[in-house]
């Protein structure tokens, strides 16, 4: 398996519900990061959380980081229709000599009306 | 402040033929990325460059693949002697000069079709 691995692949809510996504990877890292990407198009960044922070919050978003378990999860409360999309966790590793991401498969999220 | 350019948005080479690809990052950015994207996968690293320099290119096919980012004007990604292979999203980001490493912006990302 590789470094980044998202989970569940596929999620599926109706609107207003919350979304979970998780997040696993392999090394030390400096940061992680979360990405949504809509169908064909390029990636928007959401939200960065460096290795020393446990939790952090963007608007309706909640982001945590369990350097023990090597695991970030994504909450996504009060979905929206809007929010239909796929969403990667992407690392820097320390020491990686640069900031290379190395990005999971993703979790396709679709939120239905 | 435009985010991160890249052109063409959707490119369509048969096999043989050479594709380019350009990126200009966002204004005051001194790094960029690119990462190609094949269907249905997550974004894979291919190089990074400040100006002048390639600082990992540790993710590029040894062959029939290069990658610049001169003083003045766009980086630029070349694929020689293109094959179906190649067809994929190839997305550049861009970084400014932090440390350590900050957030990469991305921007729309070609879309190169090999036939």
């Amino acid at each position: 398996s590789q470094q980044g691995e998202e989970d569940p692949q596929a999620l599926s809510i109706q609107e207003g519900e919350n979304a979970t996504m998780n997040c696993s990877y392999k090394t030390s890292i400096n940061n992680l990061q979360w990405y949504r990407q809509n169908s064909g198009r390029g990636l928007v960044h959401l939200i960065l959380i460096r290795s020393n922070e446990r939790e952090k919050h963007s608007g309706r978003l909640r982001v945590t980081l369990d350097t023990s378990k090597k695991s970030s999860s994504l909450l996504i409360t009060a979905s929206r229709a809007a929010d239909t999309a796929s969403y990667f966790c992407a690392t820097d590793e320390k020491g990686g000599g640069g900031n290379k991401l190395t990005f999971g498969t993703g979790t396709q999220l679709k939120v239905e009306l | 402040n435009a985010g991160v350019m890249q052109n063409p948005r959707h490119l369509v080479r048969r096999r043989g033929q050479e594709a380019r690809l350009r990126c200009s990052p966002m204004k005051g950015h001194s790094h960029v990325y690119w990462y190609r994207q094949l269907p249905e996968e997550g974004l894979k690293f291919m190089v990074y460059l400040q100006k002048e320099n390639i600082i990992d290119e540790s993710g590029m096919p040894k062959e029939r693949f290069s990658a610049e980012f001169p003083k003045e004007g766009p980086s630029i990604l070349r694929i020689q002697q293109v094959v179906r292979g190649d067809s994929a999203a190839y997305f550049c980001a861009s970084s400014p000069l932090t440390h350590p490493p900050d957030t990469q912006y991305f921007g729309p990302g070609t879309r190169l079709t090999v036939l």
